[in-house]
């Protein structure tokens, strides 16, 4: 049973240009988080979502940066019009259920370098 | 808002030696508490948890954290530290609304020396 999946693993955009990342979650898994680290910091969420739906996207900048999961597909990280500062490693994490003390399991991140 | 410190954001050990990595948290409702680990270039992979069953809590790889209300911290522990234990640890607490997220601490770069 394979983990969580990201693709593409390292993402090099020049400024203006569009980053799409992908998550795949683990097989049975409806519910996909997204995270992003800076370096040398921890992980800042960014929005959680079930299938079709958008849950909590507090953490999101209010421009630029929107998420899907579409009923059929990976969840997209879409990030328009890049700048310097998006460059990150952006981490999927799906779970089973939606408790709290449910554990998500991380996917091997997108390092993302806006030139 | 739930937050979570971790104090040291490097610490360094020689093989064999106790690891005591500390984690303070906030809440105002009984917390679901974490420790991940991150392994250069990869994801995180979960350590232990604790959801309010014992206050000790043993996780892969030897490690173990004790709740302590009291003292609202979440210490992780190692009695005999390896060279592969050398990675970043992240404290971690939940939060529910609606869904929930998961706010992490800053993390701390944990070096085993020979």
């Amino acid at each position: 049973n394979a983990g969580v999946m990201q693709n593409p693993r390292h993402l090099v955009r020049r400024r203006g240009q569009e980053a799409r990342l992908r998550c795949s979650p683990m097989k049975g898994h409806s519910h996909v988080y997204w995270y992003r680290q800076l370096p040398e910091e921890g992980l800042k969420f960014m929005v959680y979502l079930q299938k079709e739906n958008i849950i909590d996207e507090s953490g999101m900048p209010k421009e630029r940066f929107s998420a899907e999961f579409p009923k059929e597909g990976p969840s997209i990280l879409r990030i328009q019009q890049v700048v310097r500062g998006d460059s990150a490693a952006y981490f999927c994490a799906s779970s089973l259920l939606a408790e709290s003390y449910n554990e998500q399991f991380f996917g091997p991140g997108t390092r993302l370098t806006v030139l | 808002a739930q937050s979570v410190t971790q104090l040291g954001s490097h610490v360094s050990v020689s093989e064999g030696a106790l690891v005591l990595l500390r984690c303070n948290y906030s809440s105002s409702v009984p917390p679901y508490l974490f420790w991940y680990v991150q392994y250069p270039n990869q994801g995180l992979q979960l350590l232990l948890k604790y959801t309010s069953a014992a206050t000790l809590v043993k996780g892969i790889n030897g490690f173990e954290a004790e709740f302590k209300k009291s003292e609202t911290s979440f210490h992780l522990t190692k009695p005999s530290a390896h060279m592969s234990d050398a990675a970043e640890y992240f404290c971690a607490v939940s939060e529910q609304s609606g869904g929930f997220k998961t706010i992490f601490g800053a993390g701390t770069r944990l070096f085993v020396k020979a």
